[in-house]
């Protein structure tokens, strides 16, 4: 069964523009997370979807959105980019989202905001 | 909201000696999970702890769950070049509902 899936892989993107990232989870999974990951923070919760829905979301400006189609795949979106945006941000798909589900991650998408 | 600590933040080990990370937390949690990253990796699930005072093994690998559900250890005995990489514990939300909370993870680096 194949893995989460994320791309692009890597991306360089100057101040002021935006990006889509995308994420498709592993087939039969409804709930994707999204983290973002820097070396001082962590990993650091943006995002869950579940049946399209944004259940819940963690503490990122509103430049940070992102949505969930009907198959599950999800994108995230982050305009306005900042250099502190830089970072590795990785999708986690699971079940059903429920907090004892264990998470599976993608490779993630390298992004770095010059 | 609900923070989970982690340490020591960088450990450094000779191969074949043991190694120890430790979780925290602000709150009581109902389960704890362990994930280990690789160098240019991504984090990958180990094990979930759910029962107060509960110890589960892997191999070298012993995961242990404290009794008031607020602390956990990941120990490995006889450490191997394998074992490098970045572990981290997370335990499920707090009452804001704001997805896995995640330690800020332990760097295990081995020294042939």
């Amino acid at each position: 069964k194949a893995g989460v899936t994320q791309t692009p892989r890597y991306l360089i993107k100057t101040r002021g523009q935006q990006v889509t990232l995308s994420c498709s989870p592993i087939s039969g999974h409804r709930s994707v997370s999204w983290y973002q990951q820097t070396p001082g923070q962590g990993l650091q919760f943006l995002f869950e979807y579940f049946s399209e829905t944004q259940r819940n979301k963690g503490n990122f400006p509103g430049r940070f959105s992102g949505r969930q189609f009907s198959n599950s795949r999800s994108e995230m979106n982050v305009s306005t980019l900042e250099l502190g945006d830089s970072a590795l941000y990785l999708c986690a798909s699971s079940l059903s989202g429920t907090t004892n589900e264990k998470l599976f991650f993608g490779s993630g998408t390298q992004l770095s905001v010059l | 909201g609900q923070q989970v600590m982690q340490i020591p933040q960088y450990q450094h080990v000779q191969e074949g000696e043991d190694f120890t990370t430790y979780c925290n937390s602000s709150t009581t949690l109902s389960n704890i999970q362990w994930y280990k990253q690789r160098p240019g990796g991504h984090p990958v699930f180990l094990i979930q702890l759910v029962k107060s005072g509960e110890v589960k093994k892997q191999k070298r690998l012993t995961f242990q769950f404290g009794e008031a559900k607020k602390n956990s250890s990941l120990h490995i005995t006889a450490t191997q070049t394998t074992d490098v990489g970045t572990y981290f514990c997370a335990g499920p939300p707090g009452g804001g509902a704001d997805g896995l909370t995640f330690g800020k993870g332990t760097h295990l680096i081995i020294q042939p």
